[in-house]
């Protein structure tokens, strides 16, 4: 659901289990697209990125998905381990904004053992 | 494998104080980036610099100077620290501007009383 101020949008899975996380991005200009994962008092580390060009993308475990039409973005993490447990956010750009990052407000994905 | 470094870690300043955080990374990359980040939301641009010897303002420049000193390293500075700019501060830098891969610093928490 939606969320305002401190209360990011949470999303509690087992061990194993697939997860997906959501974005709506903004801007419709937007050409590139990033996941971050941010693990408690660290920076932010990028994990898959995709061009507005493709609509779906493959990593180590994890999928991103675009859809340009309703300007939104997901990404599927397989297999679900703890130390995927962390804040996830999107981030949109445009290939001549000269790499500034628009984020959104994020995802807490916690993993039950 | 230091990548994106940043300093100090940890600061408290009071109203009025000024001072600089230092940014060094060592991946040969041409732009760097400096966000923050407040409680419960994604990141926000402050400055950038696309290439050494430019830099150019962000989302929220208000307060604040930046300084790409040589192509290494970038730094942010206050002026005169207001406890609005309590956040937690990254640094970034991407090998060129536009669809290129934008690594994060570990952060820099600032309070401001």
């Amino acid at each position: 659901g939606e969320s305002v101020g401190l209360h990011l949008p949470t999303l509690s899975v087992q061990e194993g289990d697939n997860s997906i996380i959501n974005c709506a991005y903004s801007n419709s200009a937007s050409d590139y697209f990033i996941w971050y994962k941010q693990e408690s008092g660290k920076g932010p580390q990028f994990i898959i990125d995709i061009r507005s060009n493709m609509d779906k993308r493959q990593g180590q475990r994890v999928t991103v998905l675009l859809n340009k039409t309703v300007k939104h973005l997901s990404l599927q993490i397989a297999a679900t381990q703890p130390g995927d447990s962390a804040v996830y956010f999107c981030a949109e750009s445009k290939s001549t904004s000269y790499g500034k990052l628009t984020f959104g407000q994020g995802t807490i994905l916690t993993v039950h053992p | 494998n230091a990548g994106v470094t940043q300093t100090p870690k940890f600061q408290v300043l009071k109203t009025g104080q000024s001072m600089t955080l230092q940014c060094a990374q060592d991946m040969n990359h041409n732009s760097m980036y400096w966000y923050r980040q407040d409680p419960g939301m994604g990141l926000r641009l402050i400055y950038y610099s696309a290439s050494e010897g430019t830099t150019d303002k962000g989302e929220v420049p208000n307060g604040y100077n930046v300084s790409r000193l040589n192509k290494r390293e970038f730094s942010l500075r206050l002026e005169s620290a207001a406890p609005s700019q309590t956040s937690v501060y990254f640094c970034a830098s991407s090998e060129a501007p536009g669809l290129n891969t934008i690594y994060f610093g570990e952060g820099s928490w600032l309070t401001v009383v």
